[in-house]
């Protein structure tokens, strides 16, 4: 069974970067039918992609967070992670790292989420 | 840009009745791309329904959905109690709905 689990710092000062990484387990991330993704959720609102990253480090991001999102992937480690540099209080939220399957266009496994707090 | 509108933004109903979302998009998109997902509060979604119609592994048969072009819809033909949740659908990677809160009326 596929386990997707976010790990990183609960807590961010503003304009710091926020790290986190992805451990996928019960299967190889080095595998051509998927993408690797984070998305994140407000408390109490909708889902916001963040960006996608290909097992060969190709990264797509949200346009909205482009200038300040980076992507990476070890798949040595069957890691991928998430930088999101500059935060502020808004960017205080739920991430989630989940598989996007390429052949039915859908997120079928997800990590349980993280809460990260930006605060001084 | 795609944006997918869901309605009604709350369903009020009871166990053991029918219920549908509704899911629209700001254009046409391919079905293919169409996908529904449940959340409870606390959890991370669950995935429904992708291809718009095709339900997931371990999905039950109460839940169906349908729709091409721009309108979409998840049935929920008789709710069980465990139902009650928040329902968005999603197209492609990267557009989601705002989501439709189903509570127990």
């Amino acid at each position: 069974q596929l386990q997707l689990q976010e790990s990183g710092p609960r807590l961010v000062k503003p304009s710091e970067t926020l790290s986190l990484t992805c451990t996928v387990s019960g299967d190889s991330i080095s595998s051509s039918s998927y993408f690797w993704v984070w998305l994140r959720q407000p408390p109490g609102k909708g889902l916001e992609w963040i960006g996608s990253i290909y097992y060969s480090g190709s990264a797509y991001y949200s346009p909205s967070l482009k200038s300040r999102v980076t992507m990476s992937v070890d798949t040595s480690k069957n890691q991928f992670s998430l930088k999101l540099s500059s935060v502020t209080a808004a960017d205080t939220t739920v991430y989630y790292c989940a598989r996007w399957r390429s052949s039915t266009s859908s997120y079928d496994y997800w990590g349980q989420g993280t809460l990260v707090t930006v605060s001084s | 840009e795609i944006v997918l509108t869901q309605s009604p933004g709350t369903l009020s109903l009871s166990p053991g009745e029918r219920a549908t979302l509704s899911c629209r998009a700001s254009q046409s998109v391919r079905s293919s791309y169409l996908a529904w997902y449940q959340q409870k509060p606390g959890q991370a979604p669950r995935l429904l329904i992708y291809g718009a119609s095709i339900r997931a592994t371990g999905i039950p048969d109460r839940f169906s959905g349908s729709g091409s072009g721009t309108d979409f819809t998840l049935t929920i033909s008789r709710l069980e109690p465990e139902d009650f949740a928040v329902y968005y659908c999603q197209h492609y990677r990267d557009t989601f709905g705002q989501g439709t809160k189903l509570e127990i009326k």
